[in-house]
């Protein structure tokens, strides 16, 4: 079945970098693109960043842009999400989803569990 | 409007029907499909609704969604106790030139 396993997070302090990892298995996943999306503690979600499924295009949230970058390995069917300049205001469960379209219809299903970034001193 | 509101809470008994709205504006809901999440207390997202109306294979009739202006709005009837989770909007926003997801709504059964 479609599955998709956060790893990654942690504690690190504000400014510091930390890289996440996705991996997919149950699909083709060179076909697909892919979302990060996150949640605040107790809070909403928001949409963080996509890259399409031949890595041509990405696109960043506003509050993320600059700062983190989106990357693929299809070969190893992984994503990836290196942020830097880590802000405590980042802090959140962070998950990544795959297009329900398979393209860039920015609908997401499935998801994978998350994994939580604690950005404090 | 550029977010995208939902009533905090909703609640009902079981068998009964709820409504959740989603208010937007005309650059989201009005000129874009939206689409309506479910998530379990310690758990992902899962989608419920795409394009306005249209239910995943999986997804039980009992929800539905619908769209009209500038506003959408899911209902789930016959209420069960797993229906019992947060339930967000979400569309592309033209002037955020991105996906915005709506502020959530926690549905109880009473």
């Amino acid at each position: 079945q479609v599955q998709l396993v956060e790893s990654g997070g942690g504690v690190v302090q504000p400014g510091r970098s930390l890289r996440l990892s996705c991996a997919a298995s149950g699909f083709m996943f060179s076909n697909y693109g892919m979302h990060w999306i996150r949640q605040a503690p107790g809070k909403g979600l928001e949409w963080v960043a996509v890259m399409f499924s031949d890595g041509s295009n990405k696109f960043y949230g506003h509050s993320v842009r600059g700062r983190f970058t989106i990357s693929r390995d299809n070969s190893k069917n992984t994503l990836y999400l290196q942020m830097n300049s880590l802000r405590v205001e980042d802090t959140a469960v962070y998950y990544c989803a795959r297009d329900y379209c398979g393209g860039d219809c920015y609908k997401f299903d499935p998801w994978g569990q998350g994994t939580l970034v604690t950005v404090s001193s | 409007q550029s977010v995208l509101t939902q009533p905090p809470s909703a609640s009902g008994t079981p068998g009964q029907r709820v409504s959740i709205s989603c208010s937007g504006g005309s650059s989201n809901i009005e000129t874009n499909s939206v689409s309506w999440y479910k998530q379990l207390p310690g758990t992902a997202p899962k989608i419920l609704i795409h394009s306005n109306d249209q239910r995943p294979s999986g997804v039980p009739d009992r929800f539905s969604g619908s769209k009209s202006g500038t506003s959408a709005s899911l209902a789930i009837s016959g209420l069960q106790s797993e229906d019992e989770a947060d339930y967000y909007c979400a569309v592309w926003d033209d002037s955020l030139i991105g996906p915005r997801f709506g502020t959530g709504t926690t549905v109880t059964v009473l």
